[in-house]
């Protein structure tokens, strides 16, 4: 059973566009919510994060929304940029309630390409 | 400062060999993780060490064990490798912390490309 779902495996944008990427989640467990940017033969990079005490958190380009009644949270990035490209993963932990040390739980990821 | 650095970065071996990945981090973090991920999917955690001395099971921990060595180093084994065990292998460090009002991440190796015939 996946607990947190990226139901898009893909999502093309013209450069200078909103992107907008989407995560579903399934365990009400989950307080914390994280996005990783990967390259290919990289290891994932942070980008943001949002605590469910939180519903919006910005950084720069990157904004992310939670709406904990759907359990769903999506990331803006605006402007798009070429190098932006990449494969963006949610990731969730329970980090208040789940005590010791916080493993993630990650999406399959979306392939966002940006289209000059 | 390298952050978290993984050897090998390749690997090929065959049904029924052993080998050690081995990972270290500089950052003083207590927390480390092992994941994996297959093509397709998302990282899906091996094992996990909270702090020196810990180690604990993850989603999917069939097949392998972990040795903490030291606050620095954690390396995962492989002692007799299957085919499902091809893919690629990260991994993480962080300081975890309950504190719903302050910021957390791992910080990820550059990771380890497995492949067992």
């Amino acid at each position: 059973d996946q607990q947190v779902k990226q139901n898009s495996p893909s999502l093309s944008v013209q450069e200078g566009r909103i992107s907008i990427l989407n995560c579903d989640y399934t365990n009400s467990m989950f307080d914390y919510f994280l996005w990783y940017k990967k390259y290919p033969a990289e290891g994932p990079t942070f980008l943001i994060s949002i605590s469910s005490i939180k519903d919006k958190n910005e950084d720069g380009r990157f904004t992310v929304f939670l709406n904990k009644s759907a359990k769903h949270l999506s990331l803006h990035i605006v402007p798009s940029q070429p190098g932006d490209s990449a494969v963006y993963f949610c990731a969730a932990s329970a980090r208040y309630s789940g005590g010791g040390a916080d493993g993630l739980t990650f999406g399959k990821g979306t392939h966002l390409i940006i289209q000059p | 400062n390298a952050g978290v650095t993984q050897t090998p970065k390749f690997q090929v071996l065959k049904t029924g060999q052993s080998m050690t990945l081995q990972c270290a981090q500089d950052m003083n973090h207590n927390s480390m993780y092992w994941y994996r991920q297959d093509p397709g999917m998302g990282l899906r955690l091996i094992y996990y060490s909270a702090s020196e001395g810990t180690t604990d099971k993850g989603e999917v921990p069939n097949g392998y064990n972990v040795s903490r060595l030291n606050k620095r180093e954690f390396s995962l084994r492989l002692e007799s490798a299957a085919p499902s065990q091809t893919s690629v292998y990260f991994c993480a460090s962080s300081t975890p912390g309950h504190d719903l009002h302050k910021n957390y991440e791992q910080y990820f190796g550059p990771g380890t490309r497995l492949t067992v015939t």
